[in-house]
C-alpha cells in the first residue's frame, strides 16, 4: 500500500477483555514503531522493531502488552485484560533504513475500555 | 524521565505573524531532531528535521534551528497561516543504532493561528 496501514480504526471492548491492534508497515521499511497518545498527552513510546534486531520493549507499560512483528511486514500490538487507562489511540509508524530517521504513521487505532 | 521536552503546552498567533515552537532534550547522544505536525485524527506526518551538525535548516516558510550546547531547538512558522494550526511534535534520535534509533517525542505543542 501507500502509507501505513492500522486496523481497526475504532474499538471499543468491556474491562477485562484482550484485544489485538494490527500494522501493515510501508513495504521495505524494516523500522517499525508502536506508540500510545492519550487524551491530552503526547506520543509515548511503547516498542520498536528494527530488521532482525531484538525489539526494543522498553517503553511497554506492563506485562499485559506485548507485541509481535512478523519478518518486516505485519505487526500486531496486543493488550491483555484491557483497563480503563489502556484507553487511547495506538498509533504505528516505519521508517526506512538506513538511516531510520523519517517515520510514517498510520491513523492510529482509537481503543475505548468501557 | 522525560528526555524530550515540549513545555509551552499552547500557542496562539495572528495569521501572518512569526510562530516559534521551543523544544529542549536533556540526552547528549541524540544526533537528529524532527517536527511532526498532527491533526485531529489524523496520524502524525513529518514536517522538517535537521541533524546536529547543521544549526539550521530552512524548508519553505519553515525553519528549525538546533543549539547543541544548550540542548534546545526550535521551529519557526513564518509568515503564519490558519491552515498551521496543529498539534506540533518534536522528536529526537540517534540514527544507525539497532538500539537507539527509536524516536523520543515531546509532549507537544498546540498551535493555533487566528485569521
Amino acid at each position: 500500500g501507500a502509507g501505513v496501514s492500522q486496523s481497526p480504526s475504532n474499538k471499543v471492548t468491556e474491562k477485562g477483555k484482550d484485544v489485538e491492534l494490527r500494522c501493515d508497515p510501508i513495504s521495505g521499511h524494516t523500522a517499525l514503531y508502536w506508540y500510545r497518545q492519550r487524551l491530552g498527552q503526547g506520543l509515548e513510546f511503547l516498542i520498536y522493531f528494527q530488521g532482525n534486531s531484538a525489539p526494543d520493549k522498553s517503553g511497554l507499560p506492563s506485562d499485559r502488552f506485548s507485541a509481535e512483528r512478523t519478518g518486516e511486514s505485519v505487526s500486531t500490538l496486543t493488550i491483555q485484560r484491557t483497563q480503563q487507562e489502556d484507553s487511547a489511540v495506538y498509533l504505528c509508524a516505519s521508517s526506512t533504513p538506513p538511516m531510520n530517521t523519517e517515520a510514517f504513521f498510520g491513523q492510529g487505532t482509537r481503543l475505548t475500555v468501557v | 524521565d522525560q528526555q524530550v521536552k515540549q513545555n509551552s503546552p499552547s500557542l496562539s498567533v495572528q495569521e501572518g505573524r512569526i510562530s516559534i515552537l521551543n523544544c529542549d532534550y536533556t540526552n547528549s547522544m541524540f544526533d537528529y531532531f524532527l517536527w511532526y505536525k498532527k491533526y485531529p485524527a489524523e496520524g502524525p506526518t513529518f514536517l522538517i528535521s535537521i541533524s546536529s551538525i547543521k544549526d539550521k535548516n530552512e524548508d519553505g516558510r519553515f525553519t528549525v534551528f538546533l543549539n547543541k550546547s544548550a540542548k534546545h531547538l526550535s521551529l519557526h512558522i513564518v509568515p503564519s497561516q490558519p491552515g498551521d494550526s496543529a498539534v506540533y511534535f518534536c522528536a529526537a534520535t540517534r540514527p544507525g543504532s539497532s538500539n537507539t534509533g527509536k524516536l523520543i517525542f515531546g509532549q507537544g505543542t498546540t498551535l493555533q493561528v487566528k485569521p
